[in-house]
């Protein structure tokens, strides 16, 4: 099945830096959306776009939907140890029904 | 609580045994959906219902079965457990943020079969 691209497929950052990461397709996308996944659970959603060249922010996070809809940027300011986790970008395709096609994640570490 | 929740959270089985995996979920959402999750290959689509008897193959179906007869509910079933199957199995359900679909997801079962 189709993948969006996340890479690399880990990071490592020191508290206090910002990071920055990308999800890309070949496809367009009317729906990108970024979860979280702490060790043991579920994916949370963080952060929902639904327009192109749409940016969103929630907290420390921003995440922009972009242009040619073939593509969403993550941002994290000032991390913190709790930022730690996987971070999976999702998006609906049109006439999907629903269905969201995933990244395979990146996990963040944040060292003190 | 109202939310989306999975029973049990740990399973451990026998190679040929039957599981089934339960999913409930209290927002009265239309879409629900099941997920296996395995290193190397992300979150991987097996089942999804658009609605009560509703039901359709996701990206990897084979010896899985899925029922809906109520809204709120969605069980997985395995019906001949294979080691192949030990994985990490989540439930999610669409709902409507400012009109628009937004998946949540359950906690998870994290399954072994021996």
């Amino acid at each position: 099945g189709q993948q969006l691209n996340q890479s690399p497929q880990s990071m490592f950052i020191q508290e206090g830096e910002d990071v920055s990461m990308n999800c890309t397709s070949s496809s367009i996308f009317n729906t990108w959306l970024w979860y979280k996944q702490d060790p043991g659970e579920g994916p949370v959603l963080l952060i929902a776009l639904y327009k192109a060249g749409e940016l969103t922010s929630n907290g420390r996070l921003t995440a922009q939907f972009g242009i040619t809809r073939k593509d969403s940027f993550l941002n994290i300011s000032a991390s913190i140890p709790s930022d730690v986790g996987i971070y999976f970008c999702a998006g609906q395709r049109p006439g999907a029904n629903s269905k969201l096609t995933f990244g395979k994640g990146i996990t963040l570490s944040v060292r003190p | 609580d109202a939310g989306i929740t999975q029973s049990p959270r740990y399973k451990i089985t026998e190679t040929g045994r039957q599981v089934t995996l339960m999913c409930h979920q209290t927002w009265s959402h239309s879409y629900m959906f099941w997920y296996r999750q395995d290193l190397g290959h992300g979150l991987r689509l097996i089942y999804y219902s658009a609605a009560a008897d509703i039901t359709d193959k996701g990206e990897v179906p084979d010896g899985y079965v899925v029922s809906r007869s109520k809204t709120e509910n969605f069980p997985l079933t395995l019906e001949s457990a294979t080691r192949s199957q030990t994985s990490v199995y989540f439930c999610a359900s669409t709902g409507q943020v400012w009109g628009t679909d937004t998946q949540y997801f359950g906690p998870g079962t994290r399954l072994t079969v021996l």
